[in-house]
Formats: C-alpha cells, structure tokens, sequence
C-alpha cells in the first residue's frame, strides 16, 4: 500500500493554518462505517517520532486541540488551525490495515 | 517507556542484535514493532510481534536475515540482524503498538504505534 503525502514541505506563518494531504492506494476502512487505521506523527528535529492521531481522527493524549485529524477510504487530512514555534518538524502518515507503510514525509517550517 | 540500545557497527555479511527494554507495560498487552530510518528518509516498517508471541510478520527487504525475538520474563525484544548489507544502515527504533480493532491477519497486525524508542544507529561498513 502506498501513501502519497503532499505537499511534501510547507512553510507558514505562526498563527496561520496548515493543511497536509495523505492519500491511500488502497481504502483503510475494512467495512461501511468502521474505522480508518491511519495514524499521523511529528518528528522533532534529533527525536523520534511521537503520535498526534490515530483511526485518522482521535487525537492522542497530550496533543493540542489545534490538531485536527479527518478523512476515510483513501483521502485523509491532518490540520493545525494556528500553527506555533514548537509544531516544526516532519509529519509523516501512516496505515496499519495492511503491511505497515508511511508516507513520503512533509518538513513544516515557519515563514 | 521503550529504550533502545546504543550505535552499532558491523561489517558487510555481519550480524548485529538489537535490543529494546521496555517498562511500564506488559508485551502481553501490546504489539510491538522495529521500525528504520535512514536519516532524511521517511521511517521503513521491519518488523512486529503480535501480542500473544504467535504472529511474527516481517518486510519483504529483511524476510529470512533478520528475526524478532521477545522474552516475557524479562519484558524485552531483540531483533537479530544477519547478512546485513550497506542497505540495512539506518536508526532502528523498537516501538509499541496500539489498535482500535485486536485483530491480526495473514499479513499484519492492525493497528498503530503509539510509542516510539529512541533508537539504534546501526552503521554496516563495506
């Protein structure tokens, strides 16, 4: 399964609104209503990734409420509604329905 | 917590053992998961155990080189890394799984990782 994120680097105004895009090859809800197993991560430069949501809309604990997660099927969104200093670094999907695989990757950074 | 052991090097056609600690939860509970980047690269799934030890599933790039191992007593994981290649350097990061449905497959094991160690450089020289 391949996971295609665009755009692949973004540079944004504290305060202002992000968006990323992640696209599935194949539809991560095995039936009609169930859950997507699409996950979103922040990598910190020098750190390991930590998670920010899960089944494509749960945010995990800790996370802002500024980061929102959304999508089903194939398409999926991760949104930051004003992005802050401490959000810079590379955010990354990825789906467990399958053989785990993430997407290509997209560098956030402050204009 | 999720702890992973420090840089290792080995040569072409080596081995290496990787091991993680982990503390605060049961591997009974969990999935788990060894996970590789090569720096500037997006993270590359290697390998998961299933929480009850009885699935193992591994990438097509490391199937029959490398294998998992955990040990319930101890509350650890290792992966044992054969025949390495210059492809196989990378940081290697031991990770715990969640899932919304307990499920495995003939493929995986659903779900996500919810934790990440702070891996492994591990460096395989020609």
């Amino acid at each position: 399964v391949v996971m295609t994120q665009s755009p692949l680097s973004l540079a944004v105004t504290l305060g202002e609104p992000a968006s990323i895009s992640c696209r599935s090859s194949h539809s991560l809800v095995v039936s009609s209503g169930g859950k997507a197993d699409l996950a979103w991560y922040l990598q910190k430069p020098g750190q390991s990734p930590h998670l920010l949501i899960h089944v494509a809309s749960k945010r995990a604990p800790g996370v802002p409420d500024r980061f929102t997660g959304s999508g089903s099927g194939t398409d999926f969104t991760l949104k930051i509604s004003r992005v802050e200093a401490e959000d810079v670094g590379i955010y990354y999907c990825m789906q467990g329905l399958y053989t785990p695989t993430f997407g290509q990757g997209t560098r956030l950074e402050i204009k | 917590q999720v702890a992973g052991s420090g840089g290792l090097v080995a040569q072409a056609g080596g081995s290496l053992r990787l091991s993680c600690e982990t503390s605060d939860f049961s591997l009974r509970e969990h999935t788990m998961f060894w996970v590789r980047q090569v720096p500037g690269k997006a993270p590359e799934w290697v390998s998961l155990i299933s929480w009850s030890g009885g699935s193992k599933f591994y990438a097509e790039s490391v199937k029959g080189r490398f294998t998992m191992f955990r040990d319930i007593t101890e509350n650890s994981l290792s992966l044992e890394m054969t025949s390495l290649t210059s492809d196989d350097s990378a940081v290697y990061y031991c990770a715990r799984g969640a899932w919304e449905e307990k499920t495995c497959t003939t493929i995986t094991c659903r779900g996500y990782i919810d934790s990440w160690g702070r891996g492994t450089l591990v460096t395989v020289t020609s």
